[in-house]
């Protein structure tokens, strides 16, 4: 099967500092990977697109230098929560496609809880 | 991608079989349905998709309407480990795969699964 894993899986930071969490595909490799917030009760919202090489493509309202996204290869990528503060406490999630392929296959998910 | 509407929420015995709806009638011809599910706390899994075909793997059967303007996700034996929020989605299959296409997560439909 198609397996994505999200490093860390849970993470406490203080305001002001900066996170960053890691996308892998273990099995296969992703031209595109995408990047999700989803707070609580409420359903997932798309904040960026990330292909393999060149620059994300955020969705309207995410702010491109508060979220940094590098898809540096084909099997990863990072999303670094710069200065982070209370209210970028949520869940992240990310998901990745296989090249050729369509079916997305998403990430376990990474709690970030800033204090 | 066309637009789904699902129930908000659906109650189902355990053991007995989980009928989930789904409608897509502006779906094109060229557009795939596709059925993923979110447990509470972790990423979206992909359940299964389908073109025009019944289709059935280890998980589930999908059944789409001969117009293709509805389907259907059938557990065909729900336990305890089922509830979670499904999703419907419609989306360009692969002859015309869109590198940057994207799911953009609607509410779904909460299926409990009641012991």
């Amino acid at each position: 099967g198609a397996v994505v894993s999200q490093h860390p899986s849970r993470v406490i930071c203080k305001s002001g500092t900066s996170v960053k969490i890691e996308c892998r595909s273990l099995d296969f490799q992703a031209t595109t990977m995408f990047w999700y917030r989803q707070f609580p009760k409420q359903s997932l919202m798309l904040m960026a697109t990330s292909n393999e090489g060149s620059k994300a493509t955020y969705e309207q309202g995410v702010e491109k230098d508060k979220f940094l996204i590098n898809h540096a290869s084909l099997t990863l990528s990072t999303l670094t929560v710069t200065s982070a503060h209370p209210e970028d406490s949520s869940f992240y999630i990310c998901s990745a496609k296989r090249a050729l392929g369509e079916t997305q296959y998403f990430g376990p998910g990474t709690r970030l809880l800033v204090l | 991608d066309a637009k789904t509407t699902q129930p908000t929420s659906m109650d189902c015995a355990e053991g007995r079989a989980a009928n989930l709806p789904c409608n897509h009638s502006t779906i094109s011809g060229n557009e795939y349905v596709y059925w993923y599910r979110q447990i509470h706390s972790q990423g979206p899994q992909y359940i299964i998709h389908g073109l025009k075909n019944n289709e059935t793997n280890e998980m589930a059967s999908l059944i789409i309407t001969e117009d293709r303007k509805s389907s259907t996700l059938i557990l065909p034996h729900a336990t305890l480990r089922d509830t979670a929020v499904y999703y419907c989605f419609v989306r360009v299959g692969r002859l015309g795969v869109n590198r940057d296409d994207k799911i953009i997560f609607g509410k779904g439909t909460r299926l409990h699964i009641l012991p």
